[in-house]
Parts: C-alpha cells; structure tokens; sequence
C-alpha cells in the first residue's frame, strides 16, 4: 500500500514569511510524528498526535511552529514568520499506535529559508 | 532527558565483512528501540524494532540486539554489501507517545 506523503518534497521561502508543510499518514495509522533534521542539531521530535486526544507540543522550538491534524488523517505543520533558522529537512512519520508500533518515515520537506 | 550516542560515528570497510554499529543512551525506562537507515537525500527506513521486553530481533542479514538496563543496542550487520553504505540511526521511544530520540548516527561505507 501507500507509504506517508510529504508535500512540497522542496520549499524555499524568504525570511519573514509563512510556510505550509503537508502530511498524508498511512491510512488506518492513528498516530503521527513530525521531526526535523538539521545539521546542526540532527533528528529532533516536534510534534506528535494520537487519534483524538491532545497532541504532545513539547518539541516545537518556537510559539513560531504549530501544527494540526484534521479528521485525524492529514496533518499540516506551519511556521510562521520563517528565520533561517528554520532550516531543515522536516519528517513526518506514522504509525498504528503510540508507544510500541512501528514508526514509518515519509521521504520529508526540505526548506530553505533565505 | 534521553541523550542517545552512536558509535563509531563512520565506518568504512571492505565487502564481505561483519560488523557491529554500537548505540548507548542514558534513559533506560524505554518502550521500545528502532534502527533505521536512511539514504542521502532520503527519508528513514525502518529496519528493526525491538520492543522493551525483547532481547533481539533478526531480519536477514541484520540483527539487533537490546540491553534495556544498561543502556545499549548493538545492531550487527552480517556480510556486509556495498548496498548497505547508509547512515544507520537508533532511536529509543519512549513509554507513552513512542516519541523517537535520535542518535547522530553511525554513516557506512561498503567499499567492492
């Protein structure tokens, strides 16, 4: 079947302004991660969902990041008012369940922030 | 908090080998452990999962082995090929989100 989907595979945006990153899970996989990968600081948790509870906001870097998941299938992640900073290859990932399932990898956003 | 550490963090050795890539971290109340591999310029690919409760996992060529208490998973690599040249990442998950801690990763080269 269908792997996770990440769109754009490529973005790249001036400082100051918004960005939209799209996420299409494994249908049927109730739980969803967001990560980044930079190469300053490598592959860090940002975000993650589980069904309908409250989602696990403990990695986001900044007020800056936010994210959603609508009918608990798509997720979007946005950033706003972009700094170079901002930088990375940005992963999404799902998986069955949490806690002990297999986590799959989407092939990632890799934005640029000039 | 978890801190997850790769070693060698490269290795380069000739095909046919067997090897050993060594991961530590500090935080042992872990819910299960991942190895992936992950491509240039690509996503994860998921290797092996080894639950909390599991010693080791095999899938051909590979296999991972857990040390919950102490801290360790060692992934061997038998045979080794040229199509495994990858970095390999660990990644301890923990109890209730099954969040992922990275490790920097261990980056493989398989000369022919």
């Amino acid at each position: 079947g269908a792997g996770v989907s990440q769109s754009p595979s490529n973005k790249v945006t001036e400082k100051g302004k918004d960005v939209e990153l799209r996420c299409d899970p494994i249908s049927g996989h109730t739980a969803l991660y967001w990560y980044r990968q930079s190469l300053g600081q490598g592959l860090e948790f940002l975000i993650y969902f589980q069904g309908n509870s409250a989602p696990d906001k403990s990695g986001l870097p900044s007020d800056r990041f936010s994210a959603e998941r609508t009918g608990g299938s798509v997720s979007t992640l946005t950033i706003q008012r972009t700094q170079q900073e901002d930088s990375a290859v940005y992963l999404c990932a799902s998986s069955l369940g949490a806690g002990g399932a297999t986590q799959y990898f989407g092939p990632g956003t890799r934005l640029l922030v000039l | 908090k978890q801190e997850v550490t790769q070693i060698p963090a490269a290795l380069s050795v000739p095909e046919g080998e067997n090897l050993v890539l060594n991961c530590s971290f500090t935080d042992s109340a872990i819910y299960n452990l991942q190895w992936f591999r992950q491509d240039p310029g690509k996503g994860l690919t998921s290797l092996l999962l080894i639950q909390s409760s599991q010693r080791e996992q095999t899938s051909g060529r590979l296999n991972a082995s857990l040390d919950k208490s102490s801290g360790r998973s060692t992934l061997y690599i038998a045979a080794s090929q040229p199509g495994d040249s990858a970095t390999y990442l660990c990644a301890p998950g923990s109890s209730n989100t099954g969040k992922l801690i990275f490790g920097q990763g261990t980056t493989l080269q398989v000369k022919p």
